[in-house]
């Protein structure tokens, strides 16, 4: 199974709003990353986390806020985010050199 | 700082030609490339995965070089079709841990019947 899973698909949130999008993966994998794309755009990597540590912050502002719960799951907790922090949002697990991308989640904040 | 850019930025095509498309970084110093697919609205599909000491990789019609001395890659899609469809981004490591990936702006390639 070489597949990471990413819920929501679709998002749709107001900028006073708290929400999660949670990303899963069954492989193993001992490393995650959290990118976003703007559209038309390469993804930009944000965090990465190492054995369910942080290993680097890309200078993401404070209000996304990561979480790595175990070795499985990733999540990122959204607060207060701006209209142009609407984007794809992808995660991926890594296992030695290759990455694996799952769907994303489309988040829109009006 | 690693920049990498692909050429062209888009690229159209009718079904059966032979495709390449192009990839170049400024530092040679990389642990390895990767290619992906990317479909509209969708997550990102790894290709191949070039090593810093592989000089190629093949996978079905698709075939990657590397020539690290020229900071250059190149994807070979042969006999394409229309499913071929989607943007393609390459990808440079370097080193240092976290296999922090650098991406190209991509190539959207369209392949009509």
């Amino acid at each position: 199974d070489t597949e990471v899973t990413q819920t929501p698909k679709h998002l749709v949130m107001g900028m006073t709003n708290k929400k999660s999008l949670k990303c899963e993966q069954h492989m193993g994998h001992r490393a995650m990353y959290w990118y976003k794309q703007k559209a038309k755009k390469p993804p930009e990597l944000m965090f990465v986390y190492s054995y369910e540590k942080l290993s680097i912050n890309e200078s993401v502002p404070s209000r996304f806020s990561p979480e790595c719960p175990n070795s499985s799951l990733l999540n990122l907790h959204l607060h207060a985010l701006q209209p142009e922090d609407s984007a794809l949002y992808l995660c991926a697990s890594r296992e030695n050199d290759e990455q694996y991308f799952g769907p994303g989640t489309r988040l829109t904040v009006t | 700082k690693q920049e990498v850019t692909q050429i062209p930025a888009a690229l159209s095509v009718p079904e059966g030609e032979n495709l390449v498309l192009n990839c170049s970084f400024t530092d040679s110093a990389i642990y390895n490339l990767q290619w992906f697919r990317q479909d509209p609205g969708k997550g990102l599909t790894s290709l191949l995965l070039i090593q810093s000491s592989q000089r190629e990789q093949t996978s079905g019609r698709l075939n990657a070089s590397l020539d690290k001395s020229s900071g250059r890659s190149t994807l070979y899609i042969a006999a394409s079709q229309p499913g071929d469809s989607a943007t393609y981004l390459c990808a440079v490591i370097g080193w240092g841990g976290y296999n922090k990936l650098i991406f190209g702006a991509g190539t959207r390639l369209a392949v009509h019947p």
